[in-house]
């Protein structure tokens, strides 16, 4: 069955560059979750699309934006990147059905972001 | 905090023991979910709990929810090597929350 899909695996930038992370949910699924995990931590969420639209919002930094295209896919894009900015990033679908209904996630493998 | 809590943090057991991990919160949830993350991986999604519901089994697991005292328990029963993983709790209210997770080692 196909999972989450999530590119680059690995990417590594320097202070104050740009990264875009992407994400391609499971087929037919709705919703859209991204979360950063950095090294020892548990995952933070920092944003969720239901339908294309924005339906929540957690601790993601002014520096950082996200869609959701006509085809699902999402982007995670990340500016004036900080070396704290270093982590794990996960992207998650589900099949919601229904704007924040609370279904099972499906987690990609996430990209690893290095800040030098 | 709005964070489901889990204790304990850390938990090290012999293989064929039971694993239990319980987590806590403080406001009303719709669901609960727990979900296993082997490191450096994405998290697997384990079982669902609904707020009307107490108990809820698959397989070797077995979730608890006691929503008068806000709680949630997670029983892994014959406990194998594999299932060395983090665990985490997550609560779903009007979003999710990620509780801190619990560390379970299983020792051959």
């Amino acid at each position: 069955a196909a999972g989450v899909i999530q590119s680059p695996r690995h990417l590594i930038k320097e202070k104050r560059e740009t990264a875009t992370l992407k994400c391609y949910p499971i087929p037919r699924h709705d919703t859209v979750y991204w979360y950063q995990q950095g090294p020892g931590q548990d995952p933070q969420f920092l944003i969720s699309f239901y339908e294309k639209m924005q339906s929540d919002k957690g601790s993601i930094p002014d520096r950082f934006s996200a869609q959701q295209f006509s085809d699902y896919h999402s982007e995670l894009n990340m500016s004036s990147l900080e070396l704290g900015d270093s982590a794990l990033y996960f992207c998650a679908s589900s099949l919601e059905r229904g704007r924040n209904s609370g279904q099972p996630q499906h987690f990609g493998d996430g990209t690893r972001l290095s800040i030098l | 905090s709005q964070q489901g809590e889990e204790d304990p943090q850390a938990l090290s057991i012999q293989e064929g023991e039971n694993a239990t991990m319980n987590c806590s919160y403080k406001t009303s949830i719709n669901n609960l979910q727990w979900y296993r993350q082997n490191s450096g991986r994405g998290l697997v999604h384990l079982i669902l709990i609904r707020s009307n519901e107490r108990e809820k089994h698959s397989g070797r697991l077995r979730v608890t929810l006691d929503t008068s005292k806000k709680s949630s328990s997670l029983l892994i029963t014959a406990s194998r090597a594999a299932d060395t993983a983090s665990y985490f709790c997550v609560r779903y209210g009007q979003n999710f929350v990620f509780g801190p997770g619990t560390r379970l080692s299983v020792l051959p």
